[in-house]
């Protein structure tokens, strides 16, 4: 098994510009978060998605849209990146009966 | 609101030497508790948990975290640091076992292991 994958690695982008964060799991897990990392300040929140079909805002949801494609793809989709989304970007997956968070390798994404 | 406190971002030890990293929460219930490690440039993974039964729990690597409902605390410890043991540590908690996975974070704390 892969685990939870996250494409791309590394991305630069220009104010304005748009984007999508791909991750998927093979692991079967119902419930895939979406999170952002900042130096100190921790993992903070953006979207996730209890089960395929649904999805819920986190702490930070503004500017930033996401997609529950089926049972193993979570999407994070940014619409007109900002500088103030310059940040590494964490996928996670989470089984039904466990609390356990399985991540993935992390997006580092620059917005000049 | 539930919150959770890593005491210290910076912890520097000498290899060989006790590592203690500090967690306190707050919660009104009782929660599940988990390290995650993250070494440079990598995700997150799982050091150890805390569900229910045994207050002393044994991770990966060498770790092990005792939860003190007394004192609502989840210190994460190993007796003998190693120069691979250098990374930054999260504690985080889950409230509610069934239907909301959220996980609450802590800052991090991030260990130095000096020869």
């Amino acid at each position: 098994n892969a685990g939870v994958t996250q494409t791309p690695k590394f991305q630069v982008l220009k104010t304005g510009q748009s984007m999508t964060l791909q991750c998927a799991q093979d692991m079967n897990h119902n419930s895939m978060y979406w999170y952002r990392q900042d130096p100190g300040m921790g993992l903070r929140l953006i979207y996730y998605s209890a089960s395929e079909g649904t999805t819920d805002k986190g702490e930070v949801p503004n500017g930033y849209n996401v997609s529950r494609l089926n049972k193993r793809e979570f999407s994070l989709r940014l619409e007109s990146a900002a500088p103030s989304q310059t940040s590494v970007y964490f996928c996670a997956s989470v089984p039904r009966l466990n609390n356990e968070q399985f991540f993935g390798p992390g997006t580092r994404l620059t917005v000049l | 609101a539930q919150s959770v406190t890593q005491l210290g971002s910076h912890v520097s030890v000498s290899e060989g030497a006790l590592v203690l990293l500090r967690c306190n929460y707050s919660s009104s219930v009782p929660p599940y508790l988990f390290w995650y490690v993250q070494y440079p440039n990598q995700g997150l993974q799982l050091l150890l948990k805390y569900t229910t039964g045994a207050t002393l729990v044994k991770g990966i690597n060498g770790f092990e975290a005792e939860f003190k409902k007394s004192e609502t605390s989840f210190h994460l410890t190993k007796p003998s640091a190693h120069m691979s043991d250098a990374a930054e540590y999260f504690c985080a908690v889950s409230l509610n076992a069934c239907n909301n996975r959220k996980l609450i974070w802590g800052l991090g704390t991030s260990l130095a292991v000096n020869p």
